[in-house]
Order: C-alpha cells, then sequence, then structure tokens
C-alpha cells in the first residue's frame, strides 16, 4: 500500500536562509508521481512542485526544488530564500500508475520563517 | 476562470442534519476529487469523478454521504444524518487528465453540534 511519511511536525528558519523539508514514501508501483502543496493559514491548497517517477532530473519551480531520491524513497522539498510569506504547512504527495488519479497525503510540515 | 470554487465557506449544523455542498471546478478539468481534512492532518481521498462518472469512493464514506457530478461539471457532496465525528474541512480538486498537480478550492469548513 503507498504511504508517505513525513516526519517534522514544524520547522523553522531564518529569512533569506533554505529549507529542506523531509518526506519518505512507500510504493510497490514503479510508476509513480511525487507532489509537494502548500497551504498557507487562509486554508486553500496551492501545488508547488511535481516529480516524476522516470525523470532523471530534480524537479525545480523558482525558489522550490524537489530533492528525488529514488533509492531511499525519499522526495524532500528545498526552499531556498525563504521569505516570510513561505510560512504555512506544507504536504508531501504522492499518486501511483501513469492512469492513477487518487493522490495520498503526508501529514505536513508546518514551516515557520523568523524575520 | 476564476479557479475552483467552493460553497459554503462555512457551515455550522445540528447533529442529525442533512448538509450539501457545493465544488465548480476548473471548466477545462474532467476531473474532480473530493477530500476531508480534520485539523493538524492531510487530505484524505473520499471520491473522484472523471466527467459525470464517479469512479472511486473511499471506504472512508459511510453510507451517509453520497456526491454527484452532474453533467460533468459542478459537484455535490451531502451528509445525511451528520455526526460531530463528520466535523472537518471538505475540500474539493480539479485536475485535467494526464496528471500534474490538482487545483483546490478554498474548502468549506463543517462544524456538527
Amino acid at each position: 500500500a503507498q504511504k508517505i511519511t513525513q516526519t517534522q511536525p514544524g520547522m523553522f528558519v531564518q529569512e533569506k536562509e533554505a529549507v529542506t523539508l523531509d518526506c519518505t514514501y512507500d510504493t510497490s508501483d514503479p510508476s509513480y508521481g511525487l507532489f509537494w502543496y502548500k497551504q498557507p493559514s487562509s486554508g486553500e491548497m496551492i501545488f508547488l512542485i511535481y516529480q516524476g517517477s522516470y525523470d532523471q532530473q530534480n524537479a525545480t519551480e523558482g525558489r522550490y526544488s524537489l530533492n528525488f531520491q529514488k533509492a531511499r524513497k525519499s522526495a524532500n522539498l528545498v526552499i531556498s530564500a525563504s521569505q516570510l510569506g513561505d510560512s504555512a504547512m506544507y504536504f508531501c504527495a504522492m499518486r501511483e500508475g501513469p492512469g492513477g488519479f487518487k493522490t495520498i497525503f503526508g501529514a505536513g510540515t508546518r514551516l515557520f520563517v523568523k524575520a | 476562470d476564476t479557479g475552483v470554487s467552493q460553497n459554503p465557506r462555512h457551515k455550522i449544523t445540528k447533529r442529525g442534519q442533512n448538509v450539501t455542498f457545493r465544488c465548480d471546478p476548473i471548466s477545462e478539468h474532467n476531473r474532480l476529487y473530493w477530500y476531508r481534512q480534520t485539523l493538524g492532518q492531510g487530505p484524505e481521498f473520499l471520491t473522484y469523478f472523471q466527467n459525470e462518472a464517479q469512479l472511486e469512493k473511499s471506504r472512508l464514506l459511510s453510507d451517509r454521504f453520497s456526491a454527484e457530478r452532474p453533467k460533468g461539471s459542478f459537484s455535490t457532496l451531502e451528509i445525511q444524518r451528520t455526526e460531530q465525528g463528520d466535523s472537518a474541512m471538505y475540500l474539493c480538486a480539479s485536475s485535467a487528465t494526464g496528471g500534474g498537480g490538482y487545483t483546490f478550492g478554498s474548502g468549506t469548513r463543517l462544524t456538527v453540534v
């Protein structure tokens, strides 16, 4: 069965520094996608970045990059140059299969950016 | 397009009452999902539509829950005989065929008193 684990309930980072949010996953399907979402206090989930299991390079989107280590089944999110507006909950998620439709989510990590 | 719209934003209801939530997805998206999120947890999958067909329903959903997506456009989620354990944020999301991330709505926060 597919599973997502986020072991950091909360993280603090100084403004303008980089931070890594951890995510490990478990699946028996060789084809899957990994996602990160941000949920500010307003409640709306915002899609940040996607990594396919067959992608050779780590995904990047602006200040976000996904450190994909397939053998270790980890998909850590790196946020560079943290901003105060990055304070939010961050969820790692996975969807199995090329035709898969169901995305499962981890429990999340709350990030606090300090001025 | 203004994104995924959910109504109402908040709903307070008495135990035993029925409630209905509405979701208007992005018009080009043929896939629609309902998730439930309780405090301090990640979203849990409830059900999925491709166009008007409901293709999967989570075991989390009891018979008191029903969802529809007539004509493959907006969707409704109804909870009958609400219980206090139904109190949660109900999130709707949509996506196009072919993968990629979801676009979520702002959610409907249900409180059962």
